[in-house]
């Protein structure tokens, strides 16, 4: 079993849609967690990091379920530059200790 | 602000060929970590370098080896390479020893293809 799963899609959806991602995690001394996004053939770059008490960044909403291992992504009225693939990444040592990804779940955004 | 660099960034190599690969950090950055990401999937830890040492190791044979510089750029090499070794290699900078992060930024990353 991967430490990191995610559902590899794709999802398409339509613009404006409401579209969500969940992630599970196995081991539960990870401390840190993440959202990363990652266009084709280019580099991930950090979406945002992700709290226990959830956290928002305009259109993109993060929540983390420590009790069940449980991580999510929520983006609303979707834009066509959404489209990209979204990396679940969990730390088990804060402070740069190394960094667990998941497959990525590819997210495409029709008009 | 310079954000982190790798050289190269397209690489073809032969089966049993040695290969460097190179990175700068960001600038005021101190670590380095290696990620190796193969098609379809998400990068796989390598190994971090902090303080010219090898702080950290994933789950990688000796073939591929590492090293960084006074000026925390750092170099990866891998010998004996094999078909499954063509991927993408990512380098990320980050700071240690700064609690309020553990943010990894990535470059751009070499695109390694062994025939």
């Amino acid at each position: 079993r991967k430490e990191v799963e995610q559902d590899p899609g794709p999802f398409n959806v339509p613009e404006g849609a409401t579209v969500a991602f969940n992630c599970t995690y196995s081991n539960s001394a990870s401390q840190s967690f993440f959202w990363y996004r990652q266009d084709c053939r280019k580099e991930p770059k950090l979406l945002m990091s992700v709290y226990s008490s959830g956290n928002e960044d305009g259109r993109f909403t993060a929540q983390l379920n420590r009790a069940s291992q449980y991580i999510s992504l929520l983006i609303r009225d979707s834009k066509l530059s959404d489209s990209a693939t979204y990396l679940c990444v969990v730390n088990r040592v804060s402070n740069t200790g190394k960094l667990i990804f998941g497959q990525g779940t590819t997210l495409q955004v029709k008009p | 602000d310079a954000g982190v660099t790798q050289s190269p960034t397209h690489l073809i190599k032969t089966r049993g060929q040695q290969v460097t690969l190179r990175c700068s950090p960001k600038s005021g950055h101190d670590t380095v970590s290696w990620y190796q990401q193969a098609l379809g999937q998400g990068p796989q830890f390598i190994f971090q370098y902090y303080e010219e040492e090898e702080r950290q190791r994933g789950n990688f044979p000796d073939r591929f080896s590492g090293h960084q510089f006074p000026n925390y750029s750092s170099e990866l090499n891998v010998n004996a390479l094999l078909l499954g070794d063509s991927a993408l290699y990512l380098c990320a900078s980050s700071i240690t020893g700064l609690a309020s992060t553990d943010t990894q930024y990535f470059g751009p990353g070499t695109r390694l293809t062994v025939l």
